[in-house]
């Protein structure tokens, strides 16, 4: 079963516009992931947080994890066309002890319009 | 460095035929996955390795079975293709050291099975 869902499961902006993308999950975590997925491509990792961080930065990212809520949030400021990709939360459960095993949602399409 | 390579790219396969999918990788890393991805699903995993000559089952390993010989290669054989088959299949790599578990991924193989 998925660990995650993201929401929205599409979003459609303009150019400049920033762009927020959310993410539950189910069971405590080591740390979570946001990838993204080019259309016909290979997944691409963005960024990671831990679980005992709340924020992180990474150029135009910004990525929010609460806990408690069990849910994370990806922020793409001043997005570009160049961001239109599909875009994956994906987990590593606490519970697994061996493997690094990612557990992904079901992504979140990105569509930003010149 | 290449990263992660698939191949074959693309392949029709009629039900009953058998195929082999190849990962390989040139970063020396110890763990590698092979994952499927359908609308609206996400990536689910169908087998992993964490070292050379060691394999693992993922969520949906049913229909599958995987080798791991050499270090750099991990390899994905269908002995009895069923139209269920029919995805995009990626393959991954992964150093495995704690706590990062950063993924990388190959640029998929489009399976139809027919």
């Amino acid at each position: 079963s998925q660990q995650g869902e993201e929401d929205p499961q599409a979003l459609s902006i303009q150019e400049g516009e920033n762009a927020t993308m959310n993410c539950s999950y189910k069971t405590s975590i080591n740390n979570l992931q946001w990838y993204r997925q080019n259309s016909g491509r290979g997944l691409v990792h963005l960024i990671l947080i831990r679980s005992n961080e709340r924020e992180k930065h990474s150029g135009r990212l910004r990525v929010t994890l609460d806990t408690s809520k069990k849910s994370s949030s990806l922020l793409i400021t001043a997005s570009r066309a160049a961001d239109t990709a599909s875009y994956f939360c994906a987990t590593v459960p606490a519970s697994y002890n061996q493997g690094g095993k990612l557990i992904f949602g079901q992504g979140t399409e990105l569509s930003v319009k010149p | 460095n290449a990263g992660v390579t698939q191949t074959p790219k693309f392949r029709v396969l009629k039900t009953g035929q058998s195929m082999t999918l190849l990962c390989a990788q040139d970063m020396n890393h110890e763990y590698m996955y092979w994952y499927r991805q359908d609308p609206g699903m996400g990536l689910r995993l169908i087998h992993y390795s964490v070292g050379e000559g060691t394999t693992a089952k993922g969520e949906v390993p049913d229909g599958y079975n995987v080798s791991r010989l050499k270090k750099q290669n991990f390899l994905l054989g269908l002995e009895s293709a069923a139209p269920s088959q029919t995805s995009v299949y990626f393959c991954a790599s992964s150093s495995g050291q704690a706590p990062s578990y950063e993924q990388y991924f190959g640029p998929g193989t489009r399976l139809t099975v027919t």
